[in-house]
């Protein structure tokens, strides 16, 4: 099974203060995502990654940026956190699809952020 | 580009079929489905790609029509376990994968004894 974990999982910030979610696999998996999960809103793609230092904007990446200095990790940055982005956030990986592989995307257990 | 799911609510009492559709205004390469439990991570169910490959968990039926880029996903004989959000995730035909996915709102699936 492919091995993905988000940290912190729960976080209470108070508004202006910089937060950063940071996604780790365990395999070497190329293209990786951040999601981000709201009432109504369904799943909405922030930023993701298809390499090294190679990342693009999803929907909704105003306020948001993202790094990936090595393969296993891709973190998630608030500059300046806002209530606005008090929301469930999921990282996942993307399988491969050659073969047996189905190419799906494989979620972590999510990081829950309040911002006051 | 979001894709529309409908219905957006479903209920069902167990042994009932349902279908929950997906629809794009964009050409597609791929319509993924995932079931979401609450409280938990979204799980992948199936993935259909344009040339008509199928991905995916025996027990799950879904389609996708690419002239009308639709998909819809069946379940048939409910089961409890089957409750849960469903979305549908897409990625546009660039000549391939772009590996952008986008997901629906969802559609919520209440199975009841």
């Amino acid at each position: 099974d492919a091995g993905i974990t988000q940290s912190p999982r729960h976080k209470v910030t108070e508004t202006g203060t910089p937060v950063t979610l940071r996604c780790h696999q365990t395999e070497n998996h190329r293209y990786m995502y951040w999601y981000r999960q709201d009432p109504g809103h369904g799943l909405r793609l922030i930023h993701y990654s298809y390499g090294v230092k190679d990342t693009d904007k999803g929907e909704v990446s105003d306020g948001y940026s993202v790094s990936r200095s090595k393969t296993e990790d891709f973190l998630l940055t608030l500059e300046s956190a806002t209530s606005s982005q008090t929301s469930v956030y999921f990282c996942a990986i993307r399988l491969g699809l050659a073969g047996p592989d189905t190419g799906e995307l494989f979620f972590g257990e999510g990081s829950r952020l309040t911002v006051l | 580009q979001q894709p529309v799911q409908s219905p957006q609510a479903v209920i069902l009492r167990e042994g009932e079929d349902a279908v929950i559709n997906c629809s794009s205004s964009k050409a597609l390469y791929s319509v993924h489905w995932y079931r979401q439990k609450h409280g938990e991570a979204p799980v992948f169910l199936m993935i259909l790609l344009k040339g008509g490959e199928q991905k995916g968990h025996e027990k799950i039926s879904a389609s996708f029509n690419e002239k009308k880029q639709q998909s819809s996903l069946y379940l048939t004989a409910s089961q409890l376990s089957y409750s849960g959000t469903y979305f549908c995730g897409t990625e546009m035909d660039s000549g391939g994968s772009n590996y952008k996915l986008t997901f629906g709102k969802g559609t919520l699936l209440t199975v009841n004894p």
